[in-house]
């Protein structure tokens, strides 16, 4: 099983700051099957990102993936209040689903 | 647009079984694989396995073999989840999922599990 960790486990910052979020794999992912999601209280998880750095329908561009191999990341160009949620990277390669611990980003 | 919704709440007895049904309208939601995803209290995703209704063929993650069957119903676009000999650590919020990636979601059970 591919174990991802993802860092820091909270990130603290101001609305219009910029948001590096990281997601490292226990061994290699291919690019084509790691995602981001986006999980704000009470509310299901929603796609952000599939491929890596393919943003998924109706997701703004501040809004980008980049990566391969074992270290993926998700960037957040400049926080808007409504980023502020917890964010959850998966690899769905053959060998299965997993889903790392999560960063929750909150306002400072 | 895919619309995923599941059946309501419940709350069971540690050994019970329990049954999650996620009924799917709008789109080709019958070439769609359907996942379940769960989320205990506070805590991340765990994915159980999924299914491809189409070809009525399931695989299940490791950890929940042989006590989670997944089914699913072409002809009225349903998804079923039963998970067996429940124990309170099963208690959590089950998702259905649809897509190659996890493009639609359902809007979670919850499912408690106590004495």
């Amino acid at each position: 099983e591919i174990v991802l960790t993802q860092s820091p486990g909270t990130l603290s910052l101001s609305p219009g700051e910029r948001a590096t979020l990281s997601c490292r794999a226990s061994q290699s992912v291919s690019s084509s099957y790691l995602a981001w999601y986006q999980q704000k209280p009470g509310q299901a998880p929603r796609l952000l990102i599939h491929g890596a750095s393919s943003r998924a329908t109706g997701i703004p561009d501040r809004f980008s993936g980049s990566g391969s191999g074992t270290d993926f990341t998700l960037t957040i160009s400049r926080l808007e209040p409504e980023d502020f949620a917890v964010y959850f990277c998966q690899q769905y390669g053959r060998s299965g689903v997993t889903f790392g611990g999560g960063t929750k980003v909150e306002i400072k | 647009q895919v619309q995923l919704v599941q059946s309501g709440a419940e709350v069971k007895k540690p050994g019970s079984s329990v049954k999650v049904s996620c009924k799917a309208s709008g789109g080709p939601v019958s070439s769609y694989a359907i996942s379940w995803v769960r989320q205990a209290p506070g805590q991340g995703l765990e994915w159980m396995g999924r299914i491809i209704p189409i070809l009525d063929i399931a695989n299940y993650a490791q950890k929940f073999q042989g006590r989670v069957t997944f089914t699913a119903d072409k002809s009225t676009s349903t998804a079923n989840m039963e998970l067996s000999s429940l124990r309170s650590e099963d208690t959590a919020v089950y998702y259905c999922v649809a897509g190659s990636v996890g493009d639609y979601w359902g809007q979670g059970t919850l499912v408690t599990v106590s004495s």
